[in-house]
């Protein structure tokens, strides 16, 4: 499978700045690639799509302002947060979903994740 | 729309005991059901998948999935426990994914 890589691991920012966190697939092209926002003790809930060479496609009642993603590459999504408050600090992970049967729902690989406190 | 229901928040079992960990989905058409684990500091990890076929699934470590249509339902199991078992797991439809279940080992 994909292996696949953020940075930073954490991140500690001051309110009203912005926060860039890198994905990469190691060992895989991507075109697509998922972000995922976890809450402490809670369920991985799907931010957005990151499609190569294209615009990501965002989940329901994500800001697409204050979250860009940028896929430049088959192997790098940016996902940066922008003017980042408080209610921003949580963990976010990203996954590479693997291309057997074609389908974008088959099982991903994740990056081990970053966590973001926002002061 | 698609969710994912995992009721037991946490589960407790004794080291080498066996494991069930509960799994009920709501999806329109054939599912493409998924078990993770995450344990801390790692990404999350594919235990096991079930796109069709054969509704018993081996995956790694031990575990098994059985999936029951008409149950809605996609259980986890295992015949015995070890303590290295202990994390988060998530059952998933495709990008849902339940809450998630803690599993506690005693030794």
């Amino acid at each position: 499978g994909a292996v696949v890589s953020q940075h930073p691991s954490w991140v500690i920012c001051k309110s009203g700045t912005s926060v860039k966190i890198e994905c990469r697939s190691l060992d895989f092209q991507a075109t697509t690639m998922f972000w995922y926002r976890q809450f402490p003790k809670q369920s991985l809930m799907l931010m957005a799509t990151s499609n190569e060479g294209s615009k990501a496609t965002y989940e329901q009642g994500v800001e697409k302002d204050k979250f860009l993603i940028n896929h430049a590459s088959l192997t790098l999504s940016t996902l940066t947060v922008t003017s980042a408050h408080p209610e921003d600090s949580s963990f976010y992970i990203c996954s590479v979903p693997g291309l057997a049967g074609g389908s974008l729902y088959n099982e991903q690989f994740f990056g081990p994740g970053t966590r973001l406190t926002v002061l | 729309a698609q969710s994912v229901t995992q009721p037991d928040i946490h589960i407790t079992v004794s080291e080498g005991a066996s494991l069930e960990l509960r799994c009920n989905y709501s999806y329109g058409a054939t599912p493409y059901l998924f078990w993770y684990v995450q344990s801390p500091g790692q990404g999350l990890q594919l235990l096991l998948k079930y796109f069709s076929g054969d509704t018993l699934v081996q995956g790694i470590k031990g575990f098994e999935a059985e999936f029951k249509r008409s149950q809605s339902s996609f259980n986890l199991r295992k015949p015995s426990v070890h303590w290295s078992d202990a994390a988060e797991y998530f059952c998933a439809v495709g990008t849902v994914f339940g809450k998630g279940t803690r599993l506690h080992i005693l030794p």
